[in-house]
């Protein structure tokens, strides 16, 4: 059964550079896309980004400036890099896995496995 | 982007009743391939989402048959049969026509 960890520094400073990791456990990271998705403390979801395993990648272009995915397939982790970051980007940011299913010959993707999150305050 | 907006925010439900969460989208979510582009998932308290419902209609894998999606167009339906429990969290819909994904904005179920 595939698991998602993610990891990060939990605190970080205005102006600052997020470092964040994905680690995928049960599984290969290999033949799938994966995603980054955050929440603001009280508030709904948003895409940040997303990657396949062979690292062509789409950013949200609300964060495309500042925003880098990548995957590490030998460590089976995807990580996300958020620069400049402001008291907007505290929230909680999770992981997933997208499924994909054949359909009118063509692929659809779907959210089928998250991580638990992992919480980010930018706080001084 | 595509706008989702969802109704209603709050709702409160007795066990054992049907409740229904109503979508719209900005534009139609009909893929020119002839298929919904629209998914549920649910955030149980505390917990991450986790999928629900793919492609409008498609229950994923362990989902409850009391769960079920429906809707054309730019309007979409989760109902569930018969509300338990374990049914409450936060309500998101999505769409997956056009980059990037965006969500509505949640609809929160509570057992009254």
């Amino acid at each position: 059964q595939v698991q998602l960890q993610e990891s990060g520094p939990g605190l970080v400073k205005p102006s600052d550079t997020l470092s964040l990791t994905c680690t995928v456990s049960g599984g290969s990271i290999s033949n799938y896309y994966w995603t980054w998705i955050r929440q603001p403390p009280g508030k709904g979801l948003l895409l940040v980004a997303h990657i396949y395993y062979d690292g062509s990648s789409y950013y949200n272009p609300s964060l495309k400036s500042r925003v880098t995915i990548s995957v590490d397939t030998s460590k089976n982790q995807i990580s996300l890099r958020l620069n400049s970051v402001t008291a907007a980007d505290t929230a909680v940011y999770y992981c997933a896995r997208f499924a994909r299913v054949e359909v009118a010959s063509n692929s659809y993707y779907y959210m089928d496995v998250w991580g638990k999150g992992t919480t980010v305050t930018v706080s001084s | 982007d595509i706008v989702m907006n969802q109704s209603p925010l709050s709702l409160p439900v007795t066990p054992g009743e049907p409740a229904s969460i109503s979508c719209r989208s900005s534009q139609s979510l009909l893929h020119i391939y002839g298929y919904i582009c629209l998914d549920w998932y649910l955030q149980k308290p505390g917990q991450s989402p986790q999928i629900l419902i793919y492609l409008g209609s498609n229950r994923a894998s362990g989902v409850p048959d009391r769960f079920s999606g429906s809707g054309s167009g730019t309007d979409f339906t989760l109902k569930i049969s018969r509300v338990e429990a374990e049914d409450v969290g936060v309500y998101y819909c999505m769409q997956s026509l056009q980059s990037p994904r965006t969500f509505g904005q949640g609809t929160k179920l509570e057992i009254k």
